[in-house]
């Protein structure tokens, strides 16, 4: 069975310039995350979805951030206008929500550089 | 005060020791525990989940203080391969939903 599918894996880009990530998650597993993960730092929550719902985004920066998860399948994450704060690690992952496991499944990221 | 709080480290411990990670929550309405692991520019994968029981998985030994709102986990006879950084996760949604709360992690070196 097919992983947490994140891309693009690298991205430069100048700031102001604007960025977007895709996330495909394991087929079956209604929840998705969106994590922005620094260096030496723990993933912190951005967006959760339930399906196509965003349950939770209340860490998202709405100012430049958006993301959508059309059909409760793919999702995208998108960044306009990226700032150099915005160099990152964007990690997506997901699961099935069922039982106390709710194993998180994770991609390998998509490590965002501005200039 | 952050959600999820652990000591960074490193710890550097030679082969064969035991090493203890320490994790502190400030939700106390939290309703699952987890410690993951991360290898260095990879993704966090689930180590093992964490039970008011307390479990064990081979050298590892997981357990939870829900009145101190603490979470432990024990490696014994540390191998090379255990070098990694260690996730406190903590789930502080509701019944039936996940809303994981990482901790910044504990990174461990294991030397030959």
């Amino acid at each position: 069975e097919a992983g947490v599918v994140q891309s693009p894996r690298y991205k430069i880009i100048e700031k102001k310039q604007p960025v977007a990530f895709w996330c495909n998650p394991i087929s079956g597993h209604n929840t998705l995350y969106w994590y922005l993960q620094n260096l030496g730092q723990g993933p912190e929550l951005l967006i959760r979805y339930e399906n196509e719902e965003a349950v939770d985004d209340s860490q998202l920066p709405k100012d430049r951030f958006s993301a959508e998860r059309l059909k409760g399948v793919d999702s995208t994450l998108k960044i306009q206008p990226a700032e150099l704060g915005d160099s990152a690690v964007y990690l997506c992952a997901s699961s099935s929500g069922t039982g106390m496991s709710g194993e998180l499944f994770f991609g390998e990221g998509s490590r965002l550089t501005v200039l | 005060r952050k959600e999820v709080e652990q000591d960074p480290g490193p710890f550097n411990v030679p082969e064969g020791a035991t090493v203890a990670f320490n994790c502190t929550y400030s939700n106390s309405a939290s309703q699952s525990f987890f410690w993951y692991r991360q290898d260095c520019r990879k993704e966090p994968k689930l180590l093992m989940s964490v039970y008011s029981s307390g479990n064990e998985d081979g050298r590892f030994t997981a357990q939870l203080n829900r009145a101190s709102q603490y979470i432990s986990l024990l490696i014994r006879d540390s191998k090379l391969s255990d070098s990694a950084t260690y996730l406190c996760v903590v789930n502080i949604g509701g019944s039936g939903t996940y809303k994981y709360i990482f901790g910044t992690g504990t990174r461990l070196k294991v030397l030959a």
